[in-house]
């Protein structure tokens, strides 16, 4: 069966810095991968999705991961972080496009 | 706005009451998706449609749950005789089917249990 583990459930960083979210997953097959965003009060928003095409993918926001089968990853890095990029983040994993398995999510802390 | 739209946004009731959700997807969209999330915790899946046809249930969705979508469009998620342990964010998604198959989610109703 799919899942996902987000390595982190807090991180904090300074304005102007990186940001590094990390992601491993676990699939039998060749799985679609996914980062939302969630801000309070507002609906997940999808980042970017990974569907086995280029293993780089750049997002929205400046936000980019890579897929690394040799290490069943799909961490999440953005070179600057902003004040507006303090959320909630998940990955998530499918082999199925109807069946999305969330993490347990990152808060993402961006301080001033 | 043409997003995914979900009514109340809060809800509270006491133990033992009925609650409904209604969830209002993109247009086009023939798939919907309900989802739970619980305090620190991603969302979980619960059930979906394509159309008006209900495909999947988790096994999350116990007998106390129902969801309808009754002309493919909106989509109602009922809870009958609520317990503390229904509290949670319930989120709406849409996708359409080739498509991309990405999921657009509402901003979700909060129940609060008593």
């Amino acid at each position: 069966a799919q899942s996902v583990t987000q390595l982190d459930s807090h991180v904090s960083v300074s304005e102007g810095t990186p940001v590094l979210l990390r992601c491993n997953y676990s699939s039998s097959y060749s799985p679609s991968l996914f980062w939302y965003v969630q801000h309070p009060n507002k609906g997940l928003q999808l980042l970017l999705k990974y569907t086995s095409a280029a293993t780089l993918v750049k997002g929205i926001n400046g936000f980019e991961a890579e897929f690394k089968k040799s290490e069943t990853s799909f961490h999440l890095t953005k070179p600057s972080a902003h004040m507006s990029d303090a959320a909630e983040y998940f990955c998530v994993v499918s082999e199925d496009w109807d069946d999305m398995r969330f993490g347990a999510g990152t808060r993402l802390t961006v301080k001033p | 706005d043409t997003g995914v739209s979900q009514n109340p946004r809060h809800k509270i009731t006491k133990r033992g009451q009925n609650v409904t959700f209604r969830c209002d997807p993109i247009s086009e969209h023939n798939r919907l998706y309900w989802y739970r999330q619980t305090l620190g915790q991603g969302p979980e899946f619960l059930t979906y449609f394509q159309n008006e046809a209900q495909l999947e249930k988790s096994r999350l969705l116990s007998d106390r749950f129902s969801a309808e979508r009754p002309k493919g469009s909106f989509s109602t998620l009922e809870i009958q005789r609520t317990e503390q342990g229904d509290s949670a964010m319930y989120l709406c998604a849409s996708s359409l089917v080739g498509q991309g198959y990405e999921q657009y989610f509402g901003p979700g109703t909060r129940l609060t249990v008593t």
